[in-house]
């Protein structure tokens, strides 16, 4: 089992839908959690940090954390062609000092 | 001020040649972190510095992969004798230093190993 794990997809949404992506973890003592935009070609680009359970919004995205359950996720209301990118969830595990966990990543592509 | 740098943005070397990638790190950062992303895949951590202190080496492959950060400032991630699954693209990231805080990444490296 990976330590931090996502859907690769891709995910289709129509553009204006919401889009949801899902990232679970296996280490339960983990505090930060990250979600990084990365265009094709290009470097990660952080987009979102959570450390608290519950939601945290920040314009178009609200990421939400649920320690119990080991679950972290990315809502992109409103989407644009412009969002189509590989999403990466980055999880800072409690035995790694500073050094973060990824997950593979899950596409989305919003169809206009 | 300025994100973090990496030169050269590509790299094609021979097999068995020793190439090396450097990183310059957003000013003040105190962490310095090197990864390896393969095609698809999300980046696989390959080692970290406090300052000039080289923390964890943990996840580089090898013994042919080296890095450094003598003044606590660039850093060099070099490999020897590359082979041809050393093809990949290397990101470096740099963070403030203490736990929690987000990375920041460098445009990365693509290194092709023909």
């Amino acid at each position: 089992q990976k330590e931090v794990e996502q859907n690769s997809g891709p995910l289709s949404v129509p553009e204006g839908a919401i889009a949801s992506l899902n990232c679970t973890y296996s280490d339960r003592g983990s505090q930060s959690f990250f979600w990084y935009r990365q265009y094709s070609g290009k470097s990660p680009e952080l987009i979102m940090s959570i450390y608290s359970n519950g939601d945290k919004e920040d314009g178009r995205f609200t990421a939400q954390l649920n320690k119990a359950s080991q679950y972290v996720s990315l809502l992109i209301r409103d989407s644009q062609p412009s969002d189509s990118a590989t999403y990466l969830c980055a999880v800072n595990m409690p035995w790694a000092g500073n050094m973060l966990t990824f997950g593979g990543g899950t596409r989305l592509m919003v169809k206009p | 001020g300025a994100g973090v740098s990496q030169s050269p943005r590509y790299k094609v070397a021979k097999r068995g040649q020793d190439v090396a990638l450097r990183c310059d790190p957003i000013s003040g950062h105190v962490s310095l972190f090197w990864y390896q992303q393969a095609l698809g895949q999300g980046p696989e951590f390959l080692t970290y510095f406090q300052n000039e202190a080289q923390l964890d080496k943990s996840g580089l492959p090898s013994d042919r992969f080296f890095a450094e950060r003598p003044e606590g400032s660039v850093s060099t991630l070099k490999i020897q004798r590359t082979q041809q699954e050393d093809s990949a693209v290397y990101l470096c990231a740099s963070s403030l230093g203490t736990q929690g805080q987000p990375q920041h990444f460098g445009d990365g490296t693509r290194l092709s190993i023909l």
